[in-house]
């Protein structure tokens, strides 16, 4: 069955940078796009960044361009989103999301999400 | 961007009862809608996708419907375990990818 799992959360301070990652399996990975989308305490989905599944094409949230890199390893079947210049504004669970067998952006599998805080 | 709307913010039904969730796109998104549920501390489960195609798994009291801007999620029967936050997103238009604010379901 379809595995994703999100590690490297935590408490970082504003400006500094972490590295997330999601690990996958039981499908075949380098076939699909796949996203990163975040939620903060309380508060409801937003999309965060998608990659190709051939790592050639990335887009990402206004909010977070020029300050986040997703990235990913199809000989490791695992996605990664590294944040730079945290911001408090950053605190949330990031969840990675796989897209649907036909290829569209809807999300039909997620990560459990892990958490990451930014406060000082 | 594309903006979705959800309303009402909260709806609270009795078990047995139905329910009618309003998911609202400030432009045309053709098919490309879907629906998750959402409860306390889990990820999203998809339960709708392509305005009204049930993913695997989802019992068929759960029915999506709409075209164009205006779109509708029905639960017929609820049941204790439909509980939690739904929320629609469009997929037509991207990046971004957009959420509607969500709709908590109190049973």
């Amino acid at each position: 069955q379809v595995q994703l799992v999100e590690s490297g959360g935590g408490v970082v301070q504003p400006g500094r940078s972490l590295t997330l990652s999601c690990a996958a399996s039981g499908f075949t990975f380098s076939n699909f796009a796949m996203h990163w989308v975040r939620q903060a305490p309380g508060k409801g989905l937003e999309w965060v960044a998608v990659i190709w599944f051939d790592g050639k094409k990335k887009y990402y949230a206004d909010a977070v361009k020029g300050r986040f890199t997703i990235s990913r390893d199809n000989s490791k079947k695992t996605l990664y989103l590294q944040m730079d210049s945290l911001r408090d504004e950053d605190t949330a669970v990031y969840f990675c999301a796989k897209v649907g067998e036909t290829g569209d952006y809807y999300f039909e599998y997620w990560g459990q999400g892990t958490l990451l805080t930014v406060s000082s | 961007e594309t903006l979705m709307t959800q309303s009402p913010a909260t709806l609270s039904v009795s078990p047995g009862e139905g329910a009618t969730l309003s998911c609202r796109a400030s432009q045309d998104i053709g098919n490309n809608l879907a629906w998750y549920r959402q409860k306390p501390g889990q990820a999203p489960r998809l339960l709708i996708y392509g305005i009204s195609t049930r993913a695997t798994g989802v019992p068929d009291r759960f029915r999506g419907s709409g075209s164009g801007t205006e779109f509708t999620l029905t639960i017929s029967g609820l049941q204790s375990e439909d509980f939690g936050i739904y929320y629609c997103q469009q997929y037509n238009s991207w990046p971004p990818v957009t959420f509607g604010g969500g709709t908590k379901v109190d049973i």
